[in-house]
Formats: C-alpha cells, sequence, structure tokens
C-alpha cells in the first residue's frame, strides 16, 4: 500500500534562517506531488506541485522554493524564512491529476 | 477564475442528526471533480467524498453523501446520524480539467454536541 511521510512535525525558526521540509512517498511510482501551506483556521493554498523529477510548478510567488530530486522525494526550502512563512505545510500526492490527493501528516512551522 | 466557497464558518448539531455543509463552486472548465475533506484537530486531511462533473448520481460514502446540484454549482455535503468523532474542520476541494490541483474553500468548522 502506498504511504506518504513527512517531516519534522514541528519547527520552530528564527527569521532569516534556512528552512527544508522533506516528504517521501512509498508504494507508487511517478506520483503527483503538491506542497500547500495551511494558515491558521484557513484553508489550503497550493504552493508547489511536480508531474515528475525535475519538475516544479509554483503557484504563488514567495519567500519558498521546491525540489524533486528523486521520483517519489518532494523538498521545500528557503534560504531565509520570514515571519509570514508560519503555517502548517502539508505534502501530498496523488496518481494522476484530478484524482483525490493523500496527504502527509503536516509540519507546524513558526517562525520567530 | 475557479473559486469554492463555504459560506459556513461554524456549525452545530446534535448528535445523531443529520448536517449538511454548503459548498458552492465557479468554473467555466465542462470537467472538474469535487471533493470532501476532513481535518481533525490533529492536522491530517482525511479523504471522504468525490463527485464526478458528469457523474448522473450523487456520490455516496457509508454516512456521507454529497448533493450535488450542477445547475446551481453546489456540492453540499450531507453527514448522516453524527458522531462525536465527526466534530473537525470540513474543507471543500475542486480539481480542474486540465493540470490537477486542488483548490480548497476556506473550511466549515463541524461541533457535534452529545
Amino acid at each position: 500500500s502506498q504511504t506518504i511521510h513527512q517531516w519534522p512535525a514541528t519547527l520552530v525558526q528564527p527569521v532569516g534562517s534556512p528552512l527544508s521540509l522533506e516528504c517521501t512517498v512509498e508504494g507508487t511510482s511517478n506520483p503527483n506531488l503538491y506542497w500547500y501551506r495551511q494558515a491558521a483556521g484557513r484553508g489550503l493554498q497550493l504552493l508547489f506541485y511536480s508531474v515528475g523529477i525535475g519538475q516544479i510548478s509554483s503557484e504563488v510567488p514567495q519567500n519558498l522554493s521546491a525540489s524533486r530530486p528523486q521520483d517519489r522525494q518532494f523538498i521545500l526550502s528557503s534560504k531565509k524564512l520570514l515571519l509570514s512563512d508560519s503555517g502548517f505545510y502539508l505534502c501530498a500526492w496523488s496518481v494522476t491529476a484530478n484524482e483525490k490527493l493523500f496527504f502527509g501528516s503536516g509540519t507546524q512551522l513558526s517562525v520567530l | 477564475a475557479q473559486k469554492i466557497t463555504q459560506t459556513q464558518p461554524g456549525m452545530f448539531v446534535q448528535e445523531k442528526e443529520a448536517v449538511t455543509l454548503d459548498c458552492t463552486y465557479d468554473t467555466s472548465d465542462p470537467s472538474y471533480g469535487l471533493f470532501w475533506y476532513k481535518q481533525p484537530s490533529s492536522g491530517e486531511m482525511i479523504f471522504l467524498i468525490y463527485q464526478g462533473s458528469y457523474d448522473q448520481q450523487n456520490a455516496t460514502e457509508g454516512r456521507y453523501s454529497l448533493n450535488f446540484q450542477k445547475a446551481r454549482k453546489s456540492a453540499n455535503l450531507v453527514i448522516s446520524a453524527s458522531q462525536l468523532g465527526d466534530s473537525a474542520m470540513y474543507f471543500c476541494a475542486m480539481s480542474r480539467e486540465t493540470g490537477g490541483k486542488l483548490i480548497f474553500g476556506q473550511g466549515t468548522e463541524l461541533s457535534v454536541k452529545p
């Protein structure tokens, strides 16, 4: 069966520090991969999605970047965190476009 | 542009009663999918139910059913026989015909009272 792993679960970082959140999927090949951010009490905002290795699409301009170095690995990064980067980050995958998403357990990021 | 609207920030329901969570959408795509997810306080997103825009019948999954009214562009979630464990945030989402990607509404917080 397929599983998705996302870590860390919580992270507290100072402003200006770098960020690396990792997500891996097991049990499937060539998944579509996504990074979403959820502000407190709000809906999910799509940040990045990828349909294959090295293929990244950005939905909104921001202080973050994403990379897909391997088929089932998706990394969210920042060189210098801002206060506004705080939030709940969710990684997700789907078999193809338009199919349901399977989500990781999320990372609560607090930038202080 | 596509948009999902959930107009109920919070809802209360008595245990064992049914509740309807509203969702309206706007799209010009001829083909799209509609989804409902549940987010408990733990933060995980749990898939509940899916409705395709060309599906003739309303989707059902156990106690969950989707009241799909295409002409009105609404996709309301109906939860029958509410349980205490149903207390959570509920998100409506829509996918596009091309490019995939789900866009989400702002969510409805459901509280089930004993």
